[in-house]
């Protein structure tokens, strides 16, 4: 079992849907990162959490501590949010400051 | 504002050649992380460094090798390379490695061993 998982693998909207990828990990973490990996590879970092909620333009990030779990939303999704978002989080603070990635959800939206 | 850069951005190697691929963190970040993405695969973590010093080791084969230079670049030095090192290589900087401060990634290196 991954440490890291994320769902849907796979999903497919259409234009103006709100979406929502999310993340579930069995280990202590300091931080929780979702990332964005476009076609040809380059990744983006969208947010970095510890705890509550972030917000940044259409894109909503959640975690909550206690149940391990972090959730991404997309409102009024668009063609251009079609990436491969990926969570990744950061052991705890102290040790080892590596990330571990989640496989990743492969969104796709269409007009 | 400026990124993480790496160079070169693809590379094309036969078996047992060695490849030096370069990370230049963004200014005034100390931490630097090296990633190793095969084809459809989860980025993997391989080594990282802070102030110069190797901070944490990942899944790295004995055949490659790293460092931080003091201008705080780094590179990532492959020997003996083989086909399964056909990847995408991402650089990775951070302002201290505690955990506080987000990761920024370059672009990547696509290397193709053939």
């Amino acid at each position: 079992k991954n440490e890291v998982e994320q769902s849907p693998q796979n999903l497919t909207a259409q234009e103006g849907e709100f979406i929502t990828i999310n993340c579930s990990y069995s280990v202590g973490i300091s931080a929780l990162h979702w990332l964005q990996q476009h076609p040809g590879g380059g990744i983006v970092s969208l947010f970095m959490l510890s705890s509550g909620k972030k917000k940044h333009g259409r894109l909503i990030a959640t975690i909550n501590i206690q149940e391990k779990h972090s959730s991404l939303h997309i409102t009024a999704s668009h063609p251009r949010d079609s990436a491969v978002y990926i969570c990744a989080v950061r052991a705890p603070t102290g040790t080892a400051s590596k990330l571990t990635f989640g496989t990743g959800t492969r969104l796709q939206v269409t007009l | 504002a400026a990124g993480v850069i790496q160079s070169p951005r693809h590379l094309i190697k036969e078996k047992r050649e060695t490849a030096t691929l370069k990370c230049y963190p963004i200014p005034r970040h100390d931490t630097v992380y090296w990633y190793q993405q095969g084809p459809g695969q989860d980025p993997q973590f391989l080594i990282s460094f802070y102030e110069k010093m190797q901070s944490d080791k990942g899944s790295i084969p004995d055949r490659f090798s790293a460092q931080q230079f003091s201008d705080y670049h780094s590179e990532l030095n492959m020997s003996s390379l083989e086909l399964g090192d056909s990847a995408l290589y991402f650089c990775a900087s951070s302002l201290s490695p505690d955990g506080r401060e987000t990761q920024y990634f370059g672009p990547g290196t696509r290397l193709l061993v053939l």
